[in-house]
């Protein structure tokens, strides 16, 4: 099974400020892992995937890198709405499919 | 639009059954593998269950393999999961979630809205 690790837990960032989130997996998973955001009470929206690749409708702010087994999202500026957990997740060796600890954006 | 929407959640004791459905609309049902994934109360994200397009092939995660089963039904584009012998543990908000492309892994892009599982006494 391929452990996902994200760092830090948390992250407190004032609003127009940059955000840097890491993401590790124990081996290598290629370009295969992607990026979600999550509110509370809400289903995760899907933000990366291609580790680079925004989706439909995603900010520019947004911007994943990485491949193997380093990986980093990049919120430019952030914004109001941007106050979320983020998580990463492989698809490039399952089952099982593996999910990261999430990585929560809060207002610092 | 696409949408995905569960129901069947509730309330059931240790060791009860339920069964979970997700409705599928707006996109050919038929040519994406589909999943479970769940979420326990303050908790993160955990991969449950897939189900191949056609039905053929299933996969679970450890914890719920032997108690949990998968199943499609193309014609009515529907997803369910059937949930015995439940625990404590399994108590989350249940998701399903389609891969971003037909018949090939990638990232979820659409997810339902969830229904919440509480298993207690």
């Amino acid at each position: 099974e391929i452990v996902v690790t994200q760092s830090p837990a948390t992250l407190s960032v004032s609003p127009g400020e940059r955000a840097t989130l890491s993401c590790r997996a124990s081996q290598s998973v290629s370009s295969n892992l992607a990026w979600y955001q999550q509110k509370p009470g809400q289903a995760p929206r899907l933000l990366i995937y291609g580790a680079s690749t925004r989706a439909t409708g995603i900010p520019a702010r947004f911007s994943g890198s990485g491949s193997e087994t380093e990986f980093t999202l990049t919120i430019s500026s952030l914004q109001s709405e941007d106050f979320a957990v983020y998580y990463c997740q492989q698809y490039n060796n399952w089952p099982p499919l593996t999910f990261g600890g999430g990585t929560k954006v809060e207002i610092k | 639009q696409v949408q995905l929407v569960e129901s069947g959640g509730g309330v059931v004791q240790p060791g009860g059954s339920l069964r979970l459905s997700c409705a599928a609309s707006g996109f050919t049902f038929s040519n994406y593998g589909m999943h479970w994934v769940r979420q326990a109360p303050g908790k993160g994200l955990e991969w449950v269950a897939f189900i191949r397009y056609d039905g053929s092939i299933k996969h679970y995660t450890d914890s719920v393999r032997g108690r949990f089963t998968i199943s499609r039904d193309n014609s009515k584009n529907t997803l369910d999961m059937q949930m015995n012998s439940l625990r404590a543990e399994d108590t989350s908000v249940y998701y399903c979630a389609k891969f971003r492309l037909e018949r090939a892994s990638d990232g979820f892009d659409i997810w339902g809205q969830g229904t919440m599982v509480t298993v207690s006494s």
